[in-house]
Parts: structure tokens; sequence; C-alpha cells
């Protein structure tokens, strides 16, 4: 079964400060779709971004990066220089890759980042 | 990009009445869409599978005449939460993926239902 852990159930930092959420996931598939999704207090999903199974160069995109190790089956989420409006509920997700499920996700319980001015 | 829209974002209800929720695609076919609900301050469990002009796909544990989820088109996915009770107060959020252009899944902006 597919299983999605993020151990980190809140984090609280001071702006300026970089911040790593952790997501270790287990799958028996060997072709799979790993996601970050942010969640704001309004309720709807952001997607931060998707990584197929076959790609594990990291990727960075502004203040965020992302280092997938699959190995150690993890795919972490780091924040650089954090602000005020990057508190929310992150979600780390996996899914299946058959074109007949589709998008079916299984989400980790979020870790909610709190960053302080 | 590709757009899901939800509809109600917000809908309070009494207890025993029937709740529909939309969900629509707006710029691709969605074949599949998906149903998460998520409870306060915890992670999103998928709900059921909804295919277009078949039966929905439900999880185990979910009762499939409470929420009744009709497909009709290929751009249009509904949820109904049928008699209502409290503790079907939760937040329904919908996904889609545009198979053609191999998106990622997009989610509507979430329905947060109160049974009163």
């Amino acid at each position: 079964a597919q299983k999605v852990t993020q151990a980190q159930t809140e984090i609280s930092v001071v702006e300026k400060e970089d911040v790593t959420l952790d997501c270790v996931y287990e799958t028996r598939d060997t072709t799979y779709y790993l996601f970050w999704y942010k969640q704001p207090p309004s309720g709807e999903l952001v997607f931060l971004i998707r990584r197929n199974s076959f790609d594990e160069q990291n990727e960075i995109s502004g203040r965020y990066s992302w280092n997938f190790q699959k190995s150690t089956s993890s795919f972490n989420f780091t924040i650089t220089a954090s602000q005020v409006v990057d508190s929310a509920v992150y979600f780390c997700a996996l899914s299946e890759t058959t074109m007949e499920y589709g998008n079916k996700l299984v989400f980790g319980a979020g870790t909610i980042l709190r960053v302080k001015s | 990009g590709a757009v899901v829209s939800q509809h109600p974002s917000r809908v309070i209800c009494k207890s025993g009445t029937s709740v529909k929720i939309e969900c629509r695609s707006l710029d691709f076919q969605a074949t599949t869409m998906f149903w998460y609900r998520q409870f306060p301050k915890q992670s999103l469990m998928l709900m059921a599978t909804s295919n277009e002009g078949s039966k929905a796909t439900y999880e185990q544990g979910v009762e499939k005449d409470k929420f009744l989820i009709n497909h009709a088109s290929l751009t249009l996915s509904t949820l109904t939460v049928t008699s209502a009770h409290p503790e079907d107060s939760s937040f329904y959020i919908c996904s889609a993926r545009d198979l053609d252009r191999n998106t990622e899944a997009f989610f509507g902006q979430g329905t947060r239902l109160t049974v009163v």
C-alpha cells in the first residue's frame, strides 16, 4: 500500500529563516509521481511541484527547492528566506501512474508552517 | 492553464437535508474526477473516483448511498450529501487532471459544509 509520512506536525520560524519540510513515502510501484501542495487558510490547494520517480534531479524555483532521494524514499521541500506569506499547511502526496486512475493521490498528514515577522 | 471550479464554497444546512456540490473542469475534459474530504486540521482522504458515464468507485468505508456522485458530462461531477448530519460537516474538495495534456492534478476551491 502507498503511504506518505510527514513527521513534522508544525514548524514555527522567524521571517528570513530557511525551513525544510520532510516527506517520506512508501510504494511498491516502480513508476510514481510525488507532489507538494500548499493549503493557505482559505482552503484551496495550490500546486507547487510534480516529480516523477525517474527524475532524481533536484529542483529550484525561486525561494523553493526540492530534494528527491530515491535511496531514502524522501522528497523534502526547502523554503529559503521564509516570508509571512509562506504560512500555510503543506502537503506531500504520492500518486499511481496508470492512466486509468489519473491523479488518485495519497496525501501525507500535512505540516503546518508558521512564519513570524 | 487548466482550472477546476467548485461550487458552493461554503454551505450551511439543517440536519436531514441534502446538499449538492458541483465540480467543473473549465477548459478541459475530465473523464475522471476525484472527491476528497478533509476534517479540521487533518489530511485529505480520498472518498471516491467519479467516472463519466459510469458509476463512481468508492473508497473503503465511504457510504455510497450517503455520498451520491454523478458525473453526467465530461466537465461536471456532482457530490450530493444526502440526509446530512452534523458529523458530515467537513471540507470537501474535488480534483481533476487533464490527461490529454498530462498535467498535474488541479483542485477545486473546496466546499466547507456545516450541518446544524
